[in-house]
């Protein structure tokens, strides 16, 4: 069966420190993988997907960048956090092709900037 | 922007009730439709997929009407721990491919 691993579950950071969360999907080849942010009484915000190796796509302009240096691994990462950057954060997976399925998630990141 | 919107909530139910959640999409290209549940502070987690034809899985029954885009979920006899905030989800065309797009949720508490 197919799992999902996000980490850290928890962190705090300072503004202006560099952000490095990253997520692995075990049990499937090419998935596509998805980055989210749910901010406090809010929906979900899709952030980046992939739908393969070196490729990223972005849904909002921000200091947020995304890489998929491997089929399985989805790097989210920030040079300099700001304020406005704290949140859920959620990685998820679907399998590759048509894009009808369901997306499955992470356990989640919560970031906290101080 | 394409938009899904639920009823606003929260709803608070005793155990052994039914309720039935509300949602509306605007994209008719949407392809697929999808129920999650969140619990405070975890991941969303599907719940149930949602067809043409209505489909229900125990206690949880979802329906679809395409022309009115309109999707709901009933929940018979409910438990305490369906407690949760319950979200609709559609996949819909974007930017040559297809995304989720998610509503912002329903709570429900159940009380004993």
């Amino acid at each position: 069966s197919q799992t999902i691993h996000q980490w850290p579950a928890t962190l705090v950071q300072p503004v202006g420190s560099p952000l490095s969360l990253e997520c692995t999907v075990e049990g499937t080849s090419n998935p596509n993988l998805y980055w989210y942010r749910q901010a406090a009484g809010r929906g979900l915000q899709l952030l980046f997907y992939s739908v393969g190796i070196g490729q990223i796509s972005s849904e909002v302009p921000q200091n947020l960048s995304a890489s998929r240096p491997q089929d399985r691994q989805f790097i989210l990462s920030s040079k300099k956090l700001l304020l406005s950057d704290s949140g859920f954060y959620l990685c998820a997976w679907r399998k590759g092709g048509g894009g009808t399925q369901p997306q499955h998630f992470g356990d989640g990141t919560r970031l906290s900037i101080l | 922007r394409k938009e899904v919107e639920q009823d606003p909530g929260p709803f608070n139910v005793p155990e052994g009730a039914t309720v039935a959640f509300n949602c509306t999409y605007s994209n008719s290209a949407s392809q697929s439709f999808f129920w999650y549940r969140q619990d405070c502070r975890k991941e969303p987690k599907l719940l149930m997929s949602v067809y043409s034809s209505g489909n229900e899985d125990g206690r949880f029954t979802a329906q679809l009407n395409r022309a009115s885009q309109y999707i709901s979920l009933l929940i018979r006899d409910s438990k305490l721990s369906d407690s949760a905030t319950y979200l609709c989800v559609v996949n819909e065309p974007r930017a040559g491919s297809y995304q989720l797009t998610f509503g912002k949720g329903t709570k429900l508490s159940v009380i004993p």
